[in-house]
């Protein structure tokens, strides 16, 4: 079966380093996604690709970049980690006309 | 983007039905209303969407009404595994235009066994 996965599920950071969060999907979805999600904001956009070399800012990019060199893979990558930054994060893809989004697990971050 | 409103709570009785009700007063006419839900712990769910005409799945039933300017979510018997956030969303769905769901507060369903 096709799937989303994100890894790693927990990861503890210290301030100031360099993150990167892992995306991967077997839908050979067009479309990928990065939210993050903290108490009291719900859900919202960091970065979103539509396909390969193509990358786009969302709502809450500051601090954040992607890359898309292949359709399965869009990992998210966090420059100089802050404590702002704690939060968990959610991959999710879709196909080109964005009916239906899966969703990863999720990554827990703690930025200490 | 629309924007939708929902209550922020709903509680249910287990083995009955739910409606979970959306408004939608500024919806276009290309807007898909799409219903995700995110379980504890866990990342939002694809629930079912629509346009104009009233949907069935496996999951719920979506009651679009003919204004189009709310919608219903209805879990025909709920059961404690149902219990999650959901969140209503609209999205255009015209050529071009973003592929990607604005997520707002949504509504806190408790199943009570």
């Amino acid at each position: 079966d096709a799937e989303i996965t994100q890894s790693p599920r927990h990861k503890i950071t210290e301030t100031g380093r360099q993150v990167t969060l892992a995306c991967h999907q077997t839908w050979n979805h067009n479309n990928m996604f990065w939210y993050r999600q903290d108490l009291g904001h719900g859900l919202r956009l960091i970065h979103y690709s539509y396909g390969v070399q193509d990358t786009n800012k969302g709502e809450v990019s500051d601090g954040y970049s992607v890359s898309r060199s292949n359709t399965e893979d869009l990992p998210l990558t966090l420059e100089s980690a802050a404590s702002s930054q704690t939060s968990v994060y959610f991959c999710a893809s879709s196909d080109s006309t964005g009916m239906r989004a899966f969703f990863g697990q999720g990554t827990r971050l703690t930025v200490v | 983007d629309a924007k939708t409103t929902q209550p922020n709570s709903m509680e249910s009785n287990e083995e009955e039905p739910v409606h979970l009700p959306c408004n939608h007063s500024t919806i276009s006419g290309t807007d898909y209303i799409h219903w995700y839900r995110q379980l504890p712990s866990q990342g939002p769910e694809y629930v079912i969407h629509g346009l104009t005409s009233n949907v069935n799945n496996r999951m719920a039933s979506l009651a679009i009404a003919e204004d189009r300017k709310s919608s219903t979510l209805i879990l025909h018997r709920a059961t404690l595994r149902d219990a999650a956030v959901y969140y209503c969303i609209l999205r255009d769905g015209s050529s071009g235009s973003a592929r990607q769901l604005t997520f707002g507060s949504g509504t806190q369903l408790t199943v009570l066994p």
